[in-house]
């Protein structure tokens, strides 16, 4: 039974390039959730998507930065154009549902991609 | 804005003492909040949650209190083993906001042998 699933797990970019980090949800589950960790902070928000839809990308910034999770394979973060404040850990979570179960948000989170900008 | 708070970047207990993390939060709608655990290089993973309506939840050695009127919650460890060194974030969900979850800044525990 399969976690949820990230590779790389480490990525080193030069300035200017693109980064590209992919995630397999939980066997079973739709919903996948991106958040971001820069150094010496918390976990913060960036997208929420299920099957071809974005449900909610209020923490992605303006540019640079999409994702999309298609109907088949992982979902995708990307990042073109890396500049060094980039630099973060990148975590993927997934749920089964969308909404909160009776125990609460129940999202199990991969390992994380580390990237590094250069 | 930071809307969860953990003040104490770091807190160091010895091995069989109670361990107390603490978290503070100012946005009165989160309806669930939560606890998770973190070591380096791996992705967060959950520990105990507690819903807005209650004051306390417990699951072997941890539990979570909670004070509505002060924004306040606290993880309590007890007793405290070297497997619990780990960073600890406090997180929170707002009402009908699901599975977006809203991170403090992490509690680097240290368990002392």
């Amino acid at each position: 039974n399969a976690g949820v699933m990230q590779n790389p797990r480490h990525l080193v970019r030069r300035r200017g390039q693109e980064a590209r980090l992919r995630c397999s949800p939980m066997k079973g589950h739709s919903h996948v959730y991106w958040y971001r960790q820069l150094p010496e902070e918390g976990l913060k928000f960036m997208v929420y998507l299920q099957k071809e839809n974005i449900i909610d990308e209020s923490g992605m910034p303006k540019e640079r930065f999409s994702a999309e999770f298609p109907k088949e394979g992982p979902s995708i973060l990307r990042i073109q154009q890396v500049v060094r404040g980039d630099s973060a850990a990148y975590f993927c979570a997934s749920s089964q549902k969308g909404g909160v179960s009776h125990r609460g948000p129940t999202i199990y989170f991969g390992e994380g991609s580390w990237l590094t900008v250069v | 804005d930071q809307q969860v708070k953990q003040n104490s970047p770091s807190l160091s207990v010895q091995e069989g003492r109670i361990s107390i993390l603490n978290c503070d939060y100012t946005n009165s709608m989160f309806d669930y909040f939560l606890w998770y655990k973190k070591y380096p290089a791996e992705g967060p993973t959950f520990l105990i949650s507690i819903s807005s309506i209650k004051d306390k939840n417990e699951d072997g050695r941890f539990t979570v209190f909670l004070n509505k009127s002060a924004k306040h919650l606290s993880l309590h460890i007890v007793p405290s083993q070297p497997g619990d060194s780990a960073v600890y974030f406090c997180a929170a969900s707002p009402r009908g906001g699901g599975n977006k979850l809203t991170f403090g800044t992490g509690t680097q525990l240290k368990v002392e042998l």
